[in-house]
């Protein structure tokens, strides 16, 4: 009964080729986001969607497109995929509240994508 | 923008307390301090939040210096599987991003 998952949990794939990550949260969360994990292990916010809304949107490539059918999804489709694209996408989902809850995410266990 | 610094790694003995600290000079009145931990080859995990007062849950107790510039994370009965990168971050209150840095690496030895 996985709170934040992710599929699929690997993916190679070849440079050009467009793909998608999806995420799903069952805990009644009105915000999603996805982050990046580089090589180097460096965590970075990429969007953040607050039901269904785009609310933070770093500076990401064009090739980069996050859709949110529902508060309960946020899918991230890639096209065009680089080499540099290769790294751990981590999807998180959290409640916004007014006493400082917005800062507790809950998190997938990651996607990790390989570009040849 | 580093709002916060942590050293690079630590270690402790299996069942003694791991106390990790860090520091955010910087921090100004409505920010809180979160820690988040990131065992290998997992999703990041909520540990423990706090703004002034000193908190505690059944993972962590978080202690908040008077001025808050800066703050200790222990674990107090550290056992191998606490082995992780610990990230201490500090986000004001409402609707912000959780940016993180370089964390601490705290490896629990037998």
């Amino acid at each position: 009964d996985t709170a934040v998952s992710q599929t699929p949990k690997y993916l190679v794939t070849q440079m050009g080729n467009d793909k998608s990550i999806k995420c799903e949260q069952n805990l009644g969360h009105d915000t999603m986001y996805w982050y990046k994990q580089d090589s180097k292990k460096f965590l970075k916010i990429m969007f953040s969607y607050n039901n269904k809304e785009l609310i933070i949107n770093e500076t990401v490539p064009n090739r980069f497109s996050p859709k949110s059918p529902d508060k309960a999804h946020l899918n991230l489709h890639i096209n065009s995929l680089e080499l540099g694209d290769s790294a751990v996408y981590f999807c998180a989902s959290s409640q916004y509240t007014d006493r400082g809850k917005t800062g507790e995410l809950f998190f997938g266990e990651g996607s990790r994508l390989t570009v040849l | 923008d580093a709002k916060t610094t942590q050293p690079p790694s630590m270690d402790c003995a299996e069942g003694r307390a791991a106390n990790l600290p860090c520091n955010h000079s910087t921090i100004s009145g409505n920010e809180y301090v979160y820690w988040y931990r990131q065992i290998h080859s997992q999703g990041p995990q909520y540990i423990i939040h706090g703004l002034k007062n000193n908190e505690t849950n059944e993972m962590a107790s978080l202690i908040i210096t008077e001025d808050r510039k800066s703050s200790t994370l222990i674990l107090p009965h550290a056992t191998l599987r606490d082995t992780a990168v610990y990230y201490c971050i500090v986000i004001p209150g409402a609707n912000s991003k959780l940016t993180f840095g370089k964390g601490i690496t705290l490896s629990v030895r037998p």
